[in-house]
């Protein structure tokens, strides 16, 4: 197994541009989500699905797009690149409910700047 | 709302110290807890995973308690090593299945 894969590792964007982070997971996860990760603030919830077309947002969803169309590909959408949108962001998965098999697994990240 | 804290936010110890982080939250009513590492640089790897109606999981020098009703869990590190550096994250999940996570504890294991 792969687990999850993100693409690319690093990106620049100047403000304003569009771009699609892609994430994949091949372990048949229901549950899939983006997190953004920024100094001092921790993880937050930004999108997540529980199957495919299934979504909805997190703690953080403006400026971001998602859909899910396969089990296997949860695409996170920039509409119009922000400064405040540089950060570092994460998908994870996992299966769904209160099961002792629900771990979390997450992606290596993709590192975006906003200039 | 959920609040995830973690405290303390850095620790410096030397090789070979018995050392707990701990995590605390506002709403007892999770369905697990996960502590996970993270290395700089790098994604989460999940370190242990504590359902609501568990204590503890252990895993080799790893062990981790729960105390749902007091909201709060503890992870314990056993003989520290320089390879333990790392930032430890604790989340939990809700009925939602959301995972919210604390800040994180920032460690360091010096020789």
């Amino acid at each position: 197994n792969a687990g999850v894969t993100q693409t690319p590792k690093f990106q620049v964007l100047k403000t304003g541009q569009s771009m699609t982070l892609q994430c994949a997971q091949d372990m048949n996860h229901e549950y899939m989500s983006w997190y953004r990760q920024d100094p001092g603030m921790g993880l937050r919830l930004i999108h997540y699905s529980v199957g495919a077309g299934i979504t909805d947002q997190g703690e953080v969803p403006n400026g971001y797009n998602v859909s899910r169309s396969t089990t296997e590909d949860f695409p996170l959408r920039l509409l119009s690149a922000a400064p405040s949108q540089t950060s570092v962001y994460f998908c994870a998965s996992s299966y769904i409910g209160t099961s002792s098999v629900d771990t979390q697994y997450f992606g290596p990240g993709t590192r975006l700047t906003v200039l | 709302k959920q609040e995830v804290t973690q405290i303390p936010a850095a620790l410096s110890v030397p090789e070979g110290e018995n050392l707990v982080l701990n995590c605390s939250f506002t709403d007892s009513a999770i369905y697990n807890l996960q502590w996970f590492r993270q290395d700089p640089g790098k994604g989460l790897t999940s370190l242990l995973l504590i359902q609501s109606s568990q204590r503890e999981q252990t895993s080799g020098r790893l062990n981790a308690s729960l105390d749902k009703s007091s909201g709060r869990s503890t992870l314990y590190i056993a003989a520290s090593q320089p390879g333990d550096s790392a930032t430890y994250l604790c989340a939990v999940k809700g009925a939602t299945d959301k995972l919210i996570f604390g800040t994180g504890t920032r460690l360091q294991v010096f020789p």
